[in-house]
């Protein structure tokens, strides 16, 4: 069954620190996601992408946040110059139709940790 | 604005119990819910969806959710739990009015501990 993977699995990276993480969407799908999650916190939403440009942003993703998708394959997210605050486990996630109901399918996670 | 609330942290069962996993949500229109549930170092997956029909939704590992728009209601259950299904799980819901978004929001999450 096709599965959306991320990498690294595990990042670790200075405060001040630009950093990408890597995400590899179900091929046929067109909707494309990050969330994260903060130890021991909800799953809070950061971001969707449709069409080569951001749909919908969260309060989260502000300037210092950025997505793109280079290419065919790959959904990145930047973050410019990392804080503390930012360690916690991102998930990326696909959906395949712009119906509501079409479920997301995420990733296993790259945790990031700033130190 | 949309909301989920899962208003117990952890649920303790014994295997072979009935179980029981709590979920009520906000929405301005007409809801769809989702529930996911996450093994440790691992993503989100899946479990089982409502949209319309009936009430009773089933889904993966022997799942099945009840929704319930008087209550705003869709727990979780399953008839017999398994230590296997040890792990944490997510309600979600996305609101179905034009203007809602695409975006699904997540509640806190639950534990569920299945003791032998």
């Amino acid at each position: 069954e096709p599965e959306v993977t991320q990498t690294p699995s595990h990042q670790v990276t200075q405060m001040g620190q630009e950093v990408i993480l890597r995400c590899v969407p179900i091929s046929n799908h067109l909707y494309f996601y990050w969330y994260r999650q903060i130890l021991g916190q909800k799953v809070e939403f950061l971001v969707s992408f449709y069409n080569n440009e951001i749909s919908e942003k969260s309060e989260i993703f502000d300037d210092q946040f950025s997505v793109e998708r280079p290419d065919g394959s790959n959904f990145t997210l930047k973050i410019r110059s990392t804080k503390l605050e930012d360690s916690a486990m991102y998930f990326c996630a696909s959906r395949v139709s712009f119906s509501y109901n079409s479920p997301l399918h995420f990733g296993n996670g790259t945790r990031l940790t700033v130190t | 604005a949309q909301s989920v609330a899962q208003p117990e942290d952890q649920v303790n069962v014994a295997e072979g119990n009935p179980l029981t996993v709590k979920c009520t949500y906000s929405v301005s229109g007409n809801p769809y819910l989702f529930w996911y549930v996450q093994y440790p170092n691992r993503g989100l997956q899946f479990l089982l969806k409502y949209i319309t029909g009936d009430n009773l939704v089933k889904g993966s590992y022997g799942f099945e959710a009840e929704f319930n728009k008087s209550q705003t209601s869709f727990h979780l259950k399953k008839p017999s739990a398994l230590v296997s299904d040890s792990a944490l799980y997510f309600c979600a819901v996305r609101d179905t009015t034009n203007n809602a978004g695409n975006m699904l929001t997540f509640g806190g999450g639950t534990r569920l501990m299945v003791k032998p």
